[in-house]
């Protein structure tokens, strides 16, 4: 099955600036690699995705990149700021044509704080 | 914006009871999913359920676990004999057609004393 190794555990920032986080999976067939965002008594909130048809996508300060031929993709975050601080996972899945309603196979977390 | 909800927020039991954790999942979604996170350790797959039947389990949802649609809102977890192992935080989800996500729920610590 799926295996989803994450790293770094934890990554602790000045504000303002950039973090990123690494994962690697296992399975040639995952194509959809989800970036979840859990903040103190919260479940996880999706933040940004990527489906395997695409190489990098962007939203605002976020933005994942994805290596098919190396199976890895990292989220980068850039002019951080306190309420950035969170644990965030990476997931993997495969499913016909990229959809996510399969299972979420996870990373372990990473911690990241943001000091002002 | 509608919110995948679950009760308890925190469940106490003793080894051997049974417990149900319940999930509100959001309206129109199609596939339901428990997941659980034991302390310190990744967020595990543990079942999905589509169309009034699982779709999926894992290798940790043995024959102690159920899930269970009763109504048209409720999605339920059932543990029939909790062990000291089944303490973690497990995560309701519901996965939408149209924005093709799955959305969490806040999730129910349960500890098995």
């Amino acid at each position: 099955g799926e295996n989803v190794e994450q790293h770094p555990s934890t990554l602790s920032v000045q504000e303002g600036d950039s973090a990123v986080i690494k994962c690697t999976y296992s399975d040639s067939a995952s194509n959809y690699f989800p970036w979840y965002k859990q903040e103190l008594g919260k479940g996880p909130q999706l933040i940004i995705d990527i489906r395997s048809n695409v190489g990098e996508k962007k939203d605002q300060r976020i933005a994942v990149t994805l290596n098919k031929t190396a199976k890895h993709f990292s989220l980068h975050i850039t002019e951080t700021q306190p309420e950035d601080s969170a644990v965030y996972f990476c997931a993997a899945t495969s499913n016909a044509g990229g959809t996510s309603y399969g299972k979420l196979t996870f990373g372990q977390g990473t911690i990241l704080t943001v000091h002002p | 914006e509608p919110e995948v909800t679950q009760t308890p927020s925190h469940q106490v039991t003793q080894m051997g009871q049974e417990v149900i954790l319940r999930c509100v999942p959001i309206s129109n979604h199609l596939y339901f999913y428990w997941y659980r996170q034991i302390l310190g350790q990744k967020v595990e797959f543990l079942v999905s359920f589509y169309n009034n039947e699982i779709s999926e389990k894992s290798e940790i949802f043995d024959d102690q676990f159920s899930v269970e649609r009763p109504d048209g809102s409720n999605f339920t977890l059932k543990i029939r004999s909790t062990k000291l192992e089944d303490s973690a935080m497990y995560f309701c989800a519901s996965w939408h057609l149209r924005t093709d996500t799955q959305y969490f729920g806040p999730g129910t610590r349960l500890t098995v004393l």
